[in-house]
């Protein structure tokens, strides 16, 4: 069975740090891109990073651009997401999710929540 | 970048009833749509991939249709456990972008 369980999640100010982890179980980690997507507090879906199988390749939205960074460990299975100069716009539930090809998202994590707040 | 436009915002139907949703994007984007259904307090699940193409697991009453720049997903007889949000999603071109999408509930 995929799983995926992100981590991490908390409160915190503006211009701050933050980084996710997604540990994945279930499938060959090193054969699948992997993206991050956030819904904001409204409901609105936000896909802010995109990691290739082996991580030769990410991808990122200009609004996060330059902010965050999309890496991976193929040896333990897990995502990252390095957040930075934070916002309050920021403010989201943040998904990791398997990203088939870079096309369609078949299985997504349960989610990890980002406040930033002063 | 792709602007996907959802519509209606809010569908309120009885169970047994069929319905589609709408979903429009600001440029052609050939099949490259995808359609997920989030209920409440849960993750986004895939429903269809490349507008029309099945997913395995998913109930035979959901399918989709559509080319271009106009897409739709019908649902043929409405279940009680069907009630959620319904997003599309692109990935003609980079940014991939989520539609706002549909709230389908109870009458």
């Amino acid at each position: 069975e995929v799983q995926l369980v992100e981590s991490g999640g908390g409160l915190v100010k503006p211009g701050g740090s933050l980084k996710l982890s997604c540990a994945a179980s279930g499938f060959a980690f090193s054969s699948y891109d992997m993206s991050w997507v956030r819904q904001t507090p409204e409901k609105r879906l936000e896909w802010v990073a995109y990691i290739s199988s082996g991580g030769g390749s990410t991808y990122y939205p200009d609004t996060v651009k330059g902010r965050f960074t999309i890496s991976r460990d193929n040896a333990k299975n897990t995502l990252y997401l390095q957040m930075s100069s934070l916002k309050s716009e920021d403010t989201a539930m943040y998904y990791c999710a398997r990203h088939r090809t870079g096309n369609y998202f078949d299985y997504w994590g349960q989610g990890t929540t980002l406040t930033v707040s002063s | 970048d792709i602007v996907l436009t959802q519509s209606p915002a809010t569908l309120s139907v009885t169970p047994g009833d069929s319905v589609s949703l709408s979903c429009r994007a600001s440029q052609s984007i050939s099949n490259n749509l995808h359609w997920y259904q989030q209920k409440s307090h849960e993750s986004p699940r895939l429903l269809i991939k490349y507008a029309s193409q099945s997913i395995s697991g998913i109930p035979s009453r959901f399918s989709g249709s559509g080319s271009g720049t106009d897409f739709t997903l019908s649902i043929n007889s409405v279940e009680t456990e069907d009630f959620g949000m319904y997003f599309c999603q692109q990935s003609n071109s980079w940014p991939r972008t989520f539609g706002g999408g549909t709230k389908l509930e109870i009458k």
